[in-house]
């Protein structure tokens, strides 16, 4: 059965400090795996698209990195407007649907 | 700009009185989605639309359903609204072609059951 799982469930950080969130995937045929950013009351917000291990993608201070077991959003040097609840989700040859991870709520303090 | 369209962005109705949702996309997407999400869950996937094909997931309950009268329109209604199926509504877009299913959001509905 596909699986993800995101880690850590919260993150608090001050502005200026970076860190990493991670996603571990259990998947029969990756064929992607998504980031979205979600604020609160909102739906969710597409970041990244990975397709195979050793890709990498970036946009301003976020960073997605893909291996055969995980990704990673990195984050450099964050600011409080980067506070949301970040959302892993896979895409596998079967089940034909997106399988989302419960979220890792990032806070950024000033 | 193309864009997911959700309305209303708020609805609020009482137990067991039949409520609709609207989702309109003018990305041209061939793939509509309709999500449950509760608080600090992950979204739940309802079911989809792949053109005019309805495709229900095998945990929908009964009482949810689903209309795509065309490409731009697709519509969510729960038929006798319980205090269990409070939450916010999202609907997503994709487009098969991409080969990707990368899916696009619309800004959600939060519904409130009294």
């Amino acid at each position: 059965e596909d699986q993800v799982t995101q880690s850590p469930e919260a993150l608090r950080l001050q502005e200026g400090e970076s860190s990493s969130l991670n996603c571990s995937y259990t998947v029969s045929g990756l064929r992607g795996l998504f980031w979205y950013r979600q604020d609160p009351g909102k739906g969710p917000e597409f970041l990244f698209t990975l397709y195979s291990a050793g890709e990498e993608k970036e946009k301003e201070r976020l960073k997605a990195t893909l291996t055969k077991k995980e990704s990673f959003l990195h984050i450099t040097a964050p600011k409080p407007e980067d506070s949301a609840t970040y959302l892993c989700a896979v895409f596998g040859n079967q089940g034909g649907k997106l399988i989302f991870g419960q979220g890792t709520e990032l806070s950024v303090k000033p | 700009d193309a864009m997911v369209i959700q309305n209303p962005r708020y609805q609020v109705t009482q137990f067991g009185k039949p409520v609709t949702l609207s989702c309109s996309q003018t990305l041209n997407h061939n793939v509509m989605y309709w999500y449950q999400q509760k608080s600090s869950q992950a979204p739940k996937l309802l079911f989809h639309y792949y053109d005019k094909d309805f495709n229900n997931e095998a945990d929908t309950p009964d009482n949810f359903q689903s209309r795509r009268p065309n490409t731009s329109f697709c519509f969510l209604d729960i038929r006798s609204p319980g205090l269990g199926d409070a939450a916010m509504y999202l609907c997503a877009t994709s487009s098969r072609t991409s080969g990707y299913n990368e899916q696009f959001f619309g800004p959600g509905t939060r519904l409130t059951v009294l």
